[in-house]
């Protein structure tokens, strides 16, 4: 019954190489999130999709891309990585239009560890 | 940058005892939702006030709102072992832009 669904849960990345995080959804939301929450801070938005539209957040670092194919499916692409990048991702998806409620629904995350 | 600040920082309390959890934040706001969080998981919605209202209840939860103050308050009452988590509130500034800016939570633990 899982509504949002990160893959994998764990990885493990050296310094530089690239690294693809993936999220899935089956709620057919529109809007689609990326965080990236560093050990006991806050999330920090790094860009959302409102449908194909993508926005990216004023100091989300260019080694951070994204990519969503259609609507299920949301990618994060770090280039090259740096030890600074090791966090926790959290996918997050959100319905829009008159009349939807107005809370994220966030996967399990994915720990990224950068060697 | 980070819209809200939370405190306490961290709140140990015993299994039945009612948590309160503070949230401050600086600019206008059209909403204000508080998450759980588990440690090592994703988050949780529980509850969301909009700003032209003052207070909400849902189950064990409690969340009130001062828009003059630019604060809110998550009561939990009777809390249980399992209610330790992270809680974070997470403002909407606009109806347009409904990105949520997080504050920087308050780890609960409840002892059993």
């Amino acid at each position: 019954d899982a509504m949002v669904i990160q893959n994998p849960r764990y990885q493990v990345t050296q310094f530089g190489k690239p690294v693809t995080l993936s999220c899935s959804q089956t709620l057919n939301h529109n809007v689609m999130y990326w965080y990236q929450q560093k050990s006991s801070q806050a999330p920090k938005l790094l860009f959302h999709y409102y449908d194909k539209d993508f926005n990216n957040e004023a100091d989300t670092p260019d080694n951070f891309q994204s990519r969503r194919p259609n609507t299920s499916f949301c990618f994060l692409d770090i280039r090259s990585p740096g030890l600074g990048d090791a966090a926790m991702y959290l996918c997050a998806t959100r319905a829009s239009g008159v009349g939807t409620k107005e809370t994220q629904y966030f996967g399990p995350g994915t720990r990224l560890l950068v060697l | 940058s980070q819209q809200g600040e939370e405190d306490p920082q961290a709140l140990s309390i015993q299994e039945g005892e009612n948590a309160t959890m503070n949230c401050s934040y600086k600019t206008s706001i059209n909403n204000l939702q508080w998450y759980r969080q588990n440690s090592g998981r994703g988050l949780v919605h529980l509850i969301l006030i909009r700003s032209n209202e003052r207070e909400k209840h849902s189950g064990r939860l409690r969340v009130t709102l001062d828009t003059s103050k630019k604060s809110s308050s998550l009561l939990i009452t009777a809390s249980r072992a399992a209610d330790t988590a992270s809680y974070f509130c997470a403002t909407v500034l606009s109806s347009s832009a409904r990105q949520l800016t997080f504050g920087s939570g308050t780890q609960l633990t409840v002892l059993p």
